[in-house]
């Protein structure tokens, strides 16, 4: 079966520390996704990747940060500078041109 | 003012019932429009995706958009307490390969 997958599904990380975020996707697609999601404020871009070895951020940059070495693959760090990391985070992507997004199904990081 | 509107809801309505769920925006350079239903704790999932203004029908639902003004719908016939969810709209100008924008998401719920 061709998708996203997001692990691991819940994370425990003590104030502090980084922590690394896994995305997989076996769907062949060239552009990929983070975004974050907390109650009442919807989704968030923090970076995207349209080709291997090459990102941007997104609107909530700050205190994240990624990388492209595989087309399959692209994992979020989540630095200690991020003032306020606990959120579930979705991981997604997109074929070519104007097709819609494809999501994982999220990790909910908690960071006391 | 925000991109785009979306009443977060909870919105109940009995079983069977038919559900109307609403986004508006501002931008008028969005050409593609989406709508995901999220279940609690997963991942959103597309269900309809449209360009332009125009009406699309898939099953027991349909997606009408109006562009002129800046107006997107989403009706559900003979709805289900499966439909119980968070419905996002989502929106897109095209030709890029930057991220959607996102309303806030509406929460259904289905009385059996």
């Amino acid at each position: 079966d061709g998708g996203i997958t997001q692990s691991p599904k819940y994370l425990f990380r003590k104030e502090g520390q980084n922590v690394t975020l896994s995305c997989e996707q076996n769907l062949n697609h060239d552009a990929m996704y983070w975004y974050r999601q907390d109650p009442g404020q919807g989704l968030r871009l923090i970076y995207y990747s349209q080709i291997v070895n090459d990102f941007q951020k997104g609107d909530i940059a700050e205190g994240y940060s990624v990388s492209r070495e595989k087309k399959e693959s692209f994992p979020l760090t989540v630095t200690s500078a991020q003032k306020n990391p606990t959120a579930f985070y979705l991981c997604a992507s997109r074929d070519r041109g104007d097709s819609p997004l494809h999501f994982g199904n999220g990790t909910r990081l908690t960071v006391t | 003012q925000k991109e785009v509107e979306q009443d977060p809801g909870p919105l109940s309505v009995p079983e069977g019932a038919i559900v109307s769920l609403n986004c508006t925006y501002s931008n008028s350079a969005f050409q593609y429009f989406m709508w995901y239903r999220q279940y609690s704790r997963k991942g959103p999932e597309l269900l309809m995706y449209t360009y332009s203004s125009g009406n699309k029908e898939d099953g027991r639902f349909t997606a009408q958009v109006d562009k002129s003004s800046k107006y997107i719908s989403l009706f559900i016939r003979d709805s289900q307490p499966s439909d119980s969810a968070t419905y996002l709209c989502a929106m897109y100008s095209g030709g890029g390969a930057d991220g959607l924008t996102f309303g806030k998401g509406t929460h259904l719920i289905i009385q059996p």
